[in-house]
């Protein structure tokens, strides 16, 4: 079953806006970290953000920040005022204990920012 | 610059080549990783080392063969590979156990079987 859902194949933002990629996740584990990673066409993953499910708020890391609802089990990534070089996929990615700590990543999300 | 460096950066390679990519990490983590990234599909976790032990094979064919003989090499030996063996191969660091961290990753081997 899949344990990371992705559900938006592709999405556009205008340049300067904001935009959320929506995660969702299942773990009966009650700890858990949930990343956020950044993938260009260049190939190298990039790790952006990070949520421990006991952190009692949202991280955030300059214009990235994680819409964190445990009980939903909803991880969403908002970018604010999105930049040309923002145009990337876009993956979530959950780590616990029932994986053996490994990161089981979800589908992603294919960002294209329009000028 | 990443921590985590992949060579070669492109590979193409005949059925019946023998080849190998390697991984080295220059962060001093003590687990590595191999994922598989195909058009489509979502990132598949090959193989696991954690201080230099494999942990985690999931169930990836023979013809692929890692080694891993320090904490900051990793190789994937390629052997008799098929056409749908084509796609991204990711190398990844972490530090496991206290003080674990995010997986740090390579650029990626783009690996094109003809």
């Amino acid at each position: 079953a899949q344990k990371i859902t992705q559900t938006q194949p592709g999405m556009f933002v205008q340049e300067k806006e904001a935009v959320t990629l929506d995660c969702t996740y299942d773990t009966s584990d009650p700890s858990y970290g949930l990343f956020w990673y950044k993938q260009p066409s260049s190939g190298e993953m990039i790790f952006l953000i990070y949520q421990g499910s006991y952190d009692q708020q949202n991280a955030t890391e300059g214009r990235y920040s994680l819409n964190f609802q445990k009980a939903r089990k909803s991880a969403n990534l908002v970018i604010s005022a999105s930049q040309l070089g923002d145009s990337a996929m876009y993956f979530c990615a959950m780590r616990d204990g029932n994986a053996g700590n490994m990161l089981t990543f979800g589908g992603g999300t294919r960002l294209m920012v329009k000028p | 610059e990443t921590g985590v460096t992949q060579t070669p950066r492109h590979l193409v390679m005949g059925m019946t080549n023998k080849k190998s990519l390697k991984c080295e990490q220059h962060l001093g983590h003590n687990a590595m990783y191999w994922y598989k990234q195909s058009a489509k599909k979502p990132l598949e976790l090959m193989f696991v080392y954690s201080l230099e032990e494999r942990v985690e094979n999931n169930s990836v064919p023979s013809r692929f063969s890692p080694e891993c003989p320090n904490s900051s090499h990793l190789f994937l030996h390629l052997h008799t590979l098929q056409p749908e063996d084509s796609a991204l191969y990711l190398c990844a660091s972490s530090q496991q156990g206290q003080g674990s961290t995010e997986a740090f990753f390579g650029q990626g081997t783009r690996l094109t079987v003809v």
